[in-house]
């Protein structure tokens, strides 16, 4: 079953806006949350992790907001841009080094 | 510029067939793993190994199994292949106890 539940499925957001993608877990045992950015045709490429002793990880324009109470994280895109577009997965593992589990993924569309 | 690299980039099997897919990792990545992701999917945990021993294995059945080299190099084999299995496999590898995964952009493999 889908350890790691991502939405929305897809958005568009138009250039300049806040994309925001939301993830969801169960597992209390996952200490390691990394998004992934997807172009078509490569491999995901890590875009920021969060640990959960923090609530808030931001990287340029990139922020990972972390709710523990609430098994949930987010990722928050801010001054989207058309180079942005992609697909965006979250992921969550337990011990480090460990098995990533993907959600299903979000494809975001930036719009000049 | 990924430090993974994955061959053949995209391959064609007839059901039934046997399959042997390369990655070759970073220099001083001990840890690779593989995932298989479906179209529109997020990836899905295949099996890890950590200095040439499997030290995971996610839903997968046994014909799918792998090896890891010496020098960071590293095989996917599918036997009895299945129209099922037709996705794009991605390799990942990470140094010894340090989070973040460097993906390679995958093979895309079809079974006809």
């Amino acid at each position: 079953q889908q350890q790691v539940k991502q939405s929305p499925q897809s958005l568009i957001v138009q250039k300049g806006g806040i994309s925001i993608i939301n993830c969801a877990y169960e597992n209390t045992a996952f200490d390691y949350f990394p998004w992934y950015q997807q172009f078509p045709g490569k491999g995901p490429a890590l875009l920021i992790a969060i640990r959960p002793d923090v609530s808030e990880k931001k990287e340029g324009r990139f922020t990972i907001s972390f709710n523990k109470s609430a098994k949930q994280f987010s990722l928050h895109i801010m001054d989207s841009q058309p180079g942005d577009s992609a697909t965006y997965f979250c992921a969550a593992s337990k011990n480090s080094g460990y098995a990533l589990n993907f959600g299903k993924g979000t494809s975001l569309l930036v719009t000049p | 510029e990924t430090g993974v690299t994955q061959s053949p980039t995209h391959l064609i099997k007839t059901r039934g067939q046997q399959v042997t897919l390369r990655c070759s990792s970073q220099s001083g990545h001990n840890t690779v793993s593989w995932y298989q992701q479906a179209l529109g999917q997020g990836p899905q945990f295949i099996f890890q190994y950590y200095r040439e021993e499997e030290n995971g294995r996610g839903n997968f059945p046994p014909r799918f199994s792998g090896l890891q080299f010496p020098n960071y190099s590293s095989e996917l084999n599918v036997n009895a292949l299945e129209l099922d299995d037709s996705a794009l496999y991605l390799c990942a590898s990470s140094s010894d106890r340090v989070y973040g995964y460097t993906f390679g952009s995958g093979t895309r493999l079809t079974v006809v």
